[in-house]
């Protein structure tokens, strides 16, 4: 059982550059969601979605989009990265109105 | 609003040491603490979680009581192993069914032989 799969696992982008880190998990689960992991940070949430064609904002939601198209997949967009988004980034998921989470491996970016 | 507030590490323990790391949290409704860890290089795995007051969550010989009184999660172990060198993550999920969590900033710890 995959669970909750992340790609790329490490990524090296220029500012300015865009890039989609995907997510997808094979569980069927319909609550997902993107975190950032920073340095004394803990984990904060960026983006959301309680099903298919349904996303909306977490707490640190800007420079960053979502869409929803199918129950198995999350990607995340960054439409012109920035040395600020240089984060490890984790992806999660969890069944509708259960809240324990399930975690990706996370993908790990650096903006230059 | 919701947050939560852990111990602050590194913390640096010896084999078979005891272990507590604090867990507070201020939360309106109905909240759900868990504790999540994180081995090194990997993602965050559930290690354990309560339900309503007073709840005892326990795995791998951890545990933690969910205090509604003084509205904490403490994580204890009491004797911890090398291999549970990893950071911990108290979180929280504010309301029952909901699917939102709350982290805490994270404890490093570092068990020696």
């Amino acid at each position: 059982n995959a669970g909750v799969t992340q790609t790329p696992k490490f990524q090296v982008l220029k500012t300015g550059q865009s890039m989609t880190l995907q997510c997808a998990q094979d569980m069927n689960h319909e609550y997902m969601s993107w975190y950032r992991q920073d340095p004394g940070m803990g984990l904060r949430l960026i983006h959301y979605s309680v099903g298919a064609g349904i996303t909306d904002q977490g707490e640190v939601p800007n420079g960053y989009n979502v869409s929803r198209s199918t129950t198995e997949d999350f990607p995340l967009r960054l439409l012109s990265a920035a040395p600020s988004q240089t984060s490890v980034y984790f992806c999660a998921s969890s069944y509708e109105g259960s809240n324990i989470q399930y975690f990706g491996a996370g993908t790990r970016l650096s903006v230059l | 609003g919701n947050s939560v507030t852990q111990m602050e590490g590194p913390v640096t323990l010896s084999e078979e040491a005891f272990l507590t790391i604090n867990c507070t949290y201020t939360a309106t409704g109905y909240p759900s603490p868990f504790w999540y860890v994180q081995y090194p290089g990997e993602g965050l795995q559930l290690l354990l979680k309560a339900t309503k007051a007073d709840d005892k969550g326990s795995n791998k010989g951890f545990e933690a009581t969910y205090r509604k009184e003084t509205t904490s999660f403490h994580l204890e172990k009491g004797s911890v192993q090398v291999s549970d060198s990893a950071v911990y993550f108290c979180a929280l999920s504010p309301h029952q069914a909901g699917t939102a969590l709350i982290f805490g900033k994270g404890t490093t710890l570092s068990v020696s032989s």
